[in-house]
């Protein structure tokens, strides 16, 4: 059973900078991979923020920034805003075909 | 304008059946590879399955082979899920999402999702 590893929870202040990650089970995680980021705020549906590692979508903030660090993806928020406390997703991609989902993160903007 | 809209939810009896269905407007539909990805409730979201934008690869989440069926109208730009052998655990928000044209792997939009709810 493949697993994908958040960190369950993380604080920012306004205006700080934080990076999420999202570990494979099964070793370093790679371009190969096609690491996406979603962003969920409490009643709402997920919204794609980051695809291929680190390509934007027209509507992503340019605050959000994608990568690769340390043998995971991340996801950096830079001047972190109010409005970006939310639940966010990485989503791995297995032999090509299998998704699996990481845990979440929950961030909270204090 | 570009929308997703799930349909079919409720509540079904363990070992039922339901057909989940997504209308697709605002896009190229035949060209998007689509996805079912669920969420119970207050837990994580979950990749159900994918096909293709000519629906001729399919996947699934190992543990709901056999039981949900994917499949798509692209004459109807419409996605569907068969559920069948419903179990409790399956209760959760089902939301239909798209991968943007071109690509099998880069996600684009996700519609508001629908409630499945399993208990007797």
């Amino acid at each position: 059973q493949t697993v994908v590893t958040q960190e369950p929870s993380l604080t920012v202040s306004p205006g700080g900078t934080v990076t999420l990650t999202c570990a494979s089970s099964t070793g370093a995680v790679t371009s190969g991979y096609y690491p996406n980021w979603f962003q969920q705020k409490p009643g709402q549906a997920p919204r794609a923020l980051i695809y291929s590692t680190s390509n934007k979508h027209s509507w992503t903030p340019a605050r959000f920034s994608g990568s690769l660090l340390g043998g995971k993806a991340a996801l950096t928020l830079s001047g972190v805003q109010p409005e970006d406390e939310a639940e966010y997703y990485c989503l791995l991609y297995y032999g090509g075909t299998q998704g699996v989902f990481g845990g979440g993160t929950k961030l909270t903007v204090l | 304008e570009l929308q997703l809209v799930e349909s079919g939810g409720g509540l079904v009896k363990p070992g039922g059946s339901l057909r989940l269905s997504c209308a697709v407007s605002g896009f190229t539909f035949s060209s998007c590879t689509m996805n079912w990805v669920r969420q119970a409730p207050g837990k994580g979201l979950e990749w159900v399955s994918s096909i293709s934008s000519s629906g001729s690869f399919i996947y699934f989440e190992d543990s709901m082979k056999g039981r949900f069926t994917i499949s798509r109208d692209n004459a109807k730009n419409s996605l569907y899920l068969q559920m069948n052998s419903l179990r409790a655990e399956d209760t959760a928000v089902y939301y239909c999402a798209s991968v943007c044209s071109g690509s099998y792997y880069n996600w684009c939009f996700w519609g508001q999702g629908t409630l499945v709810t399993v208990s007797s």
